[in-house]
Formats: C-alpha cells, sequence, structure tokens
C-alpha cells in the first residue's frame, strides 16, 4: 500500500488560477518535502519541515507556499501558476531522525499543467 | 557546486545485457550517505539503496548491485541480465550529515530493448 499519497495525480489549471496540491503520509514521519521535477531534470526541492518547522529554499520563488495541519498532510500551494510552473510535484517523507532518519521516500507525484 | 555527477546522460542496452551507472559525488563531511533511486515512466522515484559514509561493504539485491568506492568517491550501479522493466530514469543522491536534504546527480536514462 502506498505511504505517501498525493492528490490530484494530474491537475490541469489555467494561468494564474491558484491550485493546491495535496499530500499525506502513513508513516508518521517528521519531516515532508515537496519537490519540483521538470522534464528531464532531476527533482529539486522547494521546502521542506521538520514537526512545524518550516524550511524554505533560498531560490523558491514567494509563488508557492506551504502548508502543515498536522503530522500527516502537507499541502503546496502555487498561487499565481505560470507557463513556466508546469512540473510534476513530488512530495516525500524522513523519519528525521535514527539510523534511517534521512531515507527519504517518494510519493506517486502530481502532475501539473497550466493552460 | 555540483555534489554529484552522473556522467552518462542515457544507455541503451539490450536484453540480458549488464548495464553500470556511474556516480561520483562531492563532499566535505565525514558522515554522509548515497542513495540511488529508479523512476520509471509513471514519475514516482522508487527507493533502491541508502550507504553509510562509514560502510564500504558492497551490496548485492537480486539483479542489482553496487560498488562504494570512498578512495575515488564514486557509488556505481550494475544491472545485471537487464529486462525491459529495468528502462527508467535512475538517480544516485547525496545527504549530508547536517541535514536531511538530498542532492541529485541529473539522472541516467536506461533504456533496455527486447
Amino acid at each position: 500500500d502506498a505511504m505517501v499519497i498525493q492528490n490530484p495525480r494530474y491537475q490541469v489549471t489555467q494561468f494564474g488560477k491558484p491550485v493546491t496540491l495535496s499530500c499525506s503520509q502513513t508513516l508518521n514521519h517528521n519531516v515532508m518535502y515537496w519537490y519540483q521535477q521538470k522534464s528531464s531534470q532531476a527533482p529539486k526541492l522547494l521546502f521542506h519541515y521538520y514537526d512545524k518547522d518550516f524550511n524554505n529554499e533560498a531560490d523558491t520563488p514567494d509563488n508557492f507556499q506551504s502548508r502543515r495541519p498536522n503530522t500527516s498532510f502537507c499541502f503546496l500551494d502555487i498561487r499565481s501558476p505560470g507557463l513556466g510552473d508546469a512540473a510534476m510535484y513530488l512530495c516525500a517523507t524522513s523519519r528525521g531522525q535514527g539510523l534511517d532518519g534521512n531515507t527519504i521516500y517518494f510519493g506517486e507525484g502530481s502532475w501539473l499543467t497550466v493552460v | 557546486a555540483q555534489k554529484v555527477t552522473q556522467a552518462q546522460t542515457e544507455i541503451s542496452v539490450v536484453e540480458k545485457e549488464d548495464v553500470t551507472l556511474d556516480c561520483v559525488y562531492e563532499t566535505r563531511d565525514t558522515t554522509y550517505y548515497l542513495f540511488w533511486y529508479k523512476q520509471p515512466p509513471s514519475g514516482e522515484l522508487v527507493f533502491l539503496i541508502r550507504r553509510n559514509s562509514f560502510d564500504e561493504q558492497n551490496e548485492i539485491s537480486g539483479r542489482y548491485s553496487w560498488n562504494f568506492q570512498k578512495s575515488t568517491s564514486s557509488f556505481n550501479f550494475t544491472i545485471t541480465a537487464s529486462q525491459v522493466v529495468d528502462s527508467a530514469v535512475y538517480f544516485c543522491a547525496l545527504s549530508e550529515a547536517i541535514d536531511y536534504k538530498l542532492s541529485f546527480g541529473a539522472g541516467t536514462t536506461v533504456t533496455v530493448r527486447a
């Protein structure tokens, strides 16, 4: 059974129309991440939460926001999607402590199309 | 600065051939972790292996094997007797002890032809 679940798998949004992608995890992991992956590129970290502590990457545009209301859920909000934001968005988790603390487990991804 | 280099962009082989994916990393930490992930066309990044810097034992899992050599800062991955289902993009990644983030290589696309 999937342990990191992303919804929706496919999202089409209009240019400038806010969109929210969701992620839930059944692993009870402390850390949740959002990565952006464009075609033929490696995943790029946008931000991560260690418990409730939010950590933004320096080059993540302000257009991208995140919420983590509880341990299990994390949301990615794109306030005004542009054509350049079309990508796959990957949610991931890790324990964040212990011997296996930094092994990161990924969800299936949400493909975002901006029209 | 690039921390993980996967020099091979694409590799194409015929089924049952062996294929080796190269990965060279760079870090100043004495404690670090190396990973390989598989990304099939469906998109999910599948965790394959994690290796600690203090454990240089090579590992074999079925048709997969990994060769970790600190002396050359390499963590290479071999698929033996490749199958069509092995077709995917493979990413090597590094995590340093100071944080829990992954630095990915650019990925190597493996195509196995029947």
